[in-house]
């Protein structure tokens, strides 16, 4: 099966601007969840959607945003950008076909850098 | 607060000796424990994962505990080799699709 992947892979943009990513997950894996890496923070969990609802929300502003699709494939959206925004933003896809936690497999990442 | 504290934060070790990197958790919900492996410039690779009915297992050189009752969970990598060297990170994981990851460790192999 192909791996995660994420697009576009680099990003630049200015103070203001507002940004989506995307991601397409492996085949068949119906939940995705959005992590934000930083030097600084680490890896911040974003958002997790599975069968396109929000099941679970990190501690970000309302500026970041996601949704799903019926192909679960998954976009987030980051609005007025800041220049602490910038970051390696990666997604993960999960099977979500168990009651306990599920593995979840990290795409290549977009790194986004805001001027 | 659902924090992972993980430890060391830097690890060197020559080759062939083994690695230990420990982590402790907090939240009570969390049922599953995964570590990745991140090479520079690459996504995070999962490694091992243990869930919270399993107190132990391996593969090959790497293995990994769970005590539940002291809420901490440890990596163990032997006989290490150069390409080992990476950055660990440790999750706390709940059945809901969020992961909280640790700070991650350093790991360095000299030859």
């Amino acid at each position: 099966k192909a791996g995660v992947t994420q697009t576009p892979r680099y990003l630049i943009k200015t103070r203001g601007q507002q940004v989506t990513l995307s991601c397409s997950p492996i085949s068949g894996h119906r939940s995705v969840s959005w992590y934000q890496q930083t030097p600084g923070q680490g890896l911040q969990f974003l958002f997790e959607y599975f069968s396109e609802t929000q099941r679970n929300k990190g501690n970000f502003p309302g500026r970041f945003s996601g949704r799903q699709f019926s192909n679960s494939r998954s976009e987030m959206n980051v609005s007025t950008l800041e220049l602490g925004d910038s970051a390696l933003y990666l997604c993960a896809s999960s099977p979500r076909d168990r009651g306990l936690g599920e593995t979840q497999y990290f795409g290549p990442g977009t790194r986004l850098l805001v001027l | 607060g659902e924090n992972v504290e993980q430890h060391p934060s830097t690890l060197s070790v020559q080759e062939g000796d083994s690695a230990v990197i420990k982590c402790t958790y907090s939240d009570s919900a969390s049922n599953y424990f995964p570590w990745y492996k991140q090479e520079l410039g690459k996504r995070p690779q999962l490694i091992i994962d243990i869930r919270s009915n399993v107190g132990e297992k391996k593969d090959q050189r790497i293995a990994v505990t769970l005590n539940k009752t002291a809420k901490h969970f440890s990596l163990h990598i032997t006989e290490t080799q150069p390409e080992d060297s990476a950055v660990y990170f440790c999750a706390q994981g709940d059945s809901w699709g969020k992961l909280q990851f640790g700070a991650g460790t350093q790991v360095v192999v000299t030859p």
